[in-house]
């Protein structure tokens, strides 16, 4: 077991560009969230994942973004003709269950800087 | 509107003694309450958790406390390690949804 994988750590996109982020969450969980995360706040939900249900999704997720979860295994999330509103550390983690007693587990993020 | 709060960005203590991280929260619905750790370039790392129906809950160093009439938590740290210097989230699920709705985060400082 080697945690939620996130890639790449790592983007810097000029503004206009398309990107894409994978997530490979631990394997025998079967729920995956996308959360952001800005400078001095805490994360914010974006989307979730049951299996390959996508469940719910945030209201801060424009249409500019899409997650998928294509055989309930890993998740890419793409955001079109990226914004500087969007340079954030984007966070992918996983559960087996529903939050409770046991939290989820995170990766340690992808910063995408749009210059 | 902020439904999970944390007032106080910083706390600096002396290692040994005790930390205590506060959250205040707005949503009555919330039945479970979980703190998360977070060091730099890592994602966050789940901590302790307390459920609505409780009003403490121990592990080790760690205790947490829910005072539900107030809608307030707290975080103790006993005794606080130079290793425990990170930012510590509070967060909070409901039963309608599974996300979690986290505060703004205290960076909590150990010191010699």
């Amino acid at each position: 077991d080697t945690g939620v994988s996130q890639n790449p750590r790592h983007k810097i996109t000029k503004r206009g560009q398309n990107v894409t982020f994978r997530c490979d969450p631990i394997s025998e969980h079967n729920r995956l969230y996308w959360y952001r995360q800005t400078l001095g706040q805490g994360p914010e939900f974006l989307t979730y994942f049951q299996n390959e249900a996508q469940l719910e999704k945030s209201r801060l997720l424009s249409d500019r973004f899409s997650a998928e979860r294509p055989k309930g295994s890993f998740s890419t999330l793409e955001i079109q003709r990226t914004e500087q509103g969007d340079s954030a550390m984007y966070l992918c983690a996983s559960s087996l269950a529903r939050t409770g007693d046991y939290g989820y587990t995170f990766g340690s993020g992808t910063r995408l800087t749009v210059v | 509107d902020q439904q999970v709060k944390q007032n106080s960005p910083s706390l600096s203590v002396q290692e040994g003694r005790i930390s205590i991280l506060n959250c205040d929260y707005t949503n009555s619905m919330f039945d479970y309450f979980l703190w998360y750790k977070k060091y730099p370039a890592e994602g966050p790392t789940f901590l302790i958790s307390i459920s609505s129906i409780k009003d403490k809950n121990e592990d080790g160093r760690f205790t947490v406390f829910l005072n539900k009439s107030a809608k307030h938590l707290s975080l103790h740290i006993v005794p606080s390690q130079p290793g425990d210097s990170a930012v510590y989230f509070c967060a909070a699920s409901s039963r309608i949804t599974d996300k979690l709705i986290f505060g703004t985060g205290t960076r909590l400082q150990v010191f010699p």
